[in-house]
């Protein structure tokens, strides 16, 4: 079965570009199924920042999308996010996540706290 | 951009009653609803998709109806493992995604 893993710093200073790896197992990304990226700030709900088709098509949340760039990497079976310029307001836990053979997440990674602080 | 208001924010039962959350769209997402269950310090689990649907391994107390904008989750009757924070989130124009602000589920 598919499974998700997340990986980066866990601390970033504030204006740099935060950086996340999801690495898949259990299917090959190149085969199909798009993949996202969402994240939670402690204590708070769940926003979708942007997710990424297998052929490398990105659609990005609005209000993320000046700042935000996912790539997909098919040779290491993994697909990548990066947040430039990041504030306080970008302290939260990262999920990936995949539909799958649904249209809606239905495998998550365990998520990543990352920090934003200097 | 499409809003989901659920509602309420917290709602108080004890194990054995019923609950029933709700989530209202800002306009019609068709059936394109899902609902999540999540727990401290876990990812969120996928409960329904499509407004009605059961996600894999979800039990049958578990039903969600609705089209349109109002949708609601239905807990027929509530084991202590329920208690959780529940989010709604539409896909009406996929594969983009929005999230409602979630309702609390807490003990009585």
């Amino acid at each position: 079965q598919v499974q998700l893993q997340e990986s980066g710093p866990g601390l970033v200073k504030p204006s740099e570009t935060l950086s996340l790896t999801c690495a898949v197992s259990g299917y090959s990304i190149s085969s199909g199924y798009y993949w996202g990226w969402i994240r939670q700030p402690p204590g708070k709900g769940l926003e979708w920042i942007g997710s990424i088709y297998h052929s490398g098509s990105t659609y990005y949340n609005p209000s993320l999308k000046s700042r935000v760039t996912i790539s997909v990497d098919t040779s290491k079976n993994q697909f990548s996010l990066k947040l430039s310029s990041v504030t306080a307001a970008d302290t939260a836990v990262y999920y990936c996540a995949t539909p799958g053979d649904l249209y809606t997440f239905d495998i998550w990674g365990q998520g990543t706290m990352v920090t934003v602080s200097s | 951009e499409i809003v989901l208001t659920q509602s309420p924010a917290t709602l108080s039962l004890s194990p054995g009653e019923r609950a029933t959350l709700s989530c209202r769209a800002s306009q019609s997402v068709s059936s394109y609803l899902a609902w999540y269950q999540q727990k401290p310090g876990q990812a969120p689990r996928l409960l329904i998709y499509d407004a009605s649907n059961r996600a894999t391994g979800i039990p049958a107390r578990f039903s969600g109806s609705g089209s349109g904008t109002d949708f609601t989750l239905t807990i027929s009757s509530l084991e202590p493992e329920d208690f959780a924070v529940y989010y709604c989130q539409q896909r009406s124009n996929w594969p983009r995604y929005t999230f409602g602000q979630g309702t609390k589920l807490e003990i009585k």
